[in-house]
């Protein structure tokens, strides 16, 4: 079956570093996204993985590995705005997305 | 640039009664949509995904007589929530997907999401 693992919920203080982990199963791999969520909005794109390595966007950067089926999401600098659900969710060869269940993050001062 | 707006952003209805939600790309050519549900505090699921012209695919346990879905052009989908109950107060998302060329990431774009209340 497909599934997608992450954990539920962290929590993080203003100004530091955190690592969001993400496992996943999917029939075929065309690609692993994560999605920001803040409550009550629509997800939005934040980052797109389908070769091995680490891909750095701002203070965002997100890494893959094929070969281990995971996937992280690295925030730097945290700041309060960054509290919201991080979606991590894999691409199968159908290319539709299998979404996670989302990882709630905490920022606190 | 791919901008996907939703309207309503907010509806309340009676139940029995029946709500259309439009889907639009303002910028892009949607061959695909999708459509999402998400319940307080858990994570998206996929109702249906739908390409301009044919019928939607629904997902197992999606009544598709009670959500109908229609993707009459390439930028516009329409979901319509017919007999409402209150257990189908949800937020409603709807995102499309562009397939410009080679090297395609296969992004879907989401629309800001339409907040269902049936009373």
């Amino acid at each position: 079956g497909q599934n997608i693992d992450q954990p539920t919920e962290m929590t993080a203080t203003e100004g530091a570093i955190v690592q969001i982990n993400c496992t996943y199963q999917t029939s075929g791999f065309n690609g692993l996204f994560w999605y920001q969520q803040h409550a009550g909005e629509a997800p939005t794109f934040l980052s797109y993985n389908v070769l091995d390595g680490l891909e750095e966007k701002g203070r965002f950067s997100s890494f893959l590995s094929r070969s281990k089926g995971y996937s992280y999401l690295l925030l730097k600098e945290l700041q309060m705005k960054d509290s919201a659900s991080y979606l991590c969710a894999g691409m199968d060869s159908n290319y539709q997305l299998i979404w996670g269940a989302g990882t709630k993050l905490i920022i606190k001062p | 640039g791919a901008v996907v707006s939703q309207h309503p952003s907010r509806v309340i209805c009676k139940s029995g009664t029946s709500v259309k939600i439009e889907c639009r790309s303002l910028d892009f050519q949607a061959t695909t949509m999708f459509w999402y549900r998400q319940f307080p505090k858990q994570s998206l699921m996929l109702m249906a995904t739908s390409n301009e012209g044919s019928k939607a695919t629904y997902e197992q346990g999606v009544e598709k007589d009670k959500f109908l879905i229609n993707h009459a052009s390439l930028t516009l989908s329409t979901l319509t929530v017919t007999s409402a109950h209150p257990e189908d107060s949800s937020f409603y998302i709807c995102s499309a997907r562009a397939l410009r060329g080679t090297g395609d990431s296969y992004e879907q774009y989401f629309g800001p999401g339409t907040r269902l209340t049936v009373t």
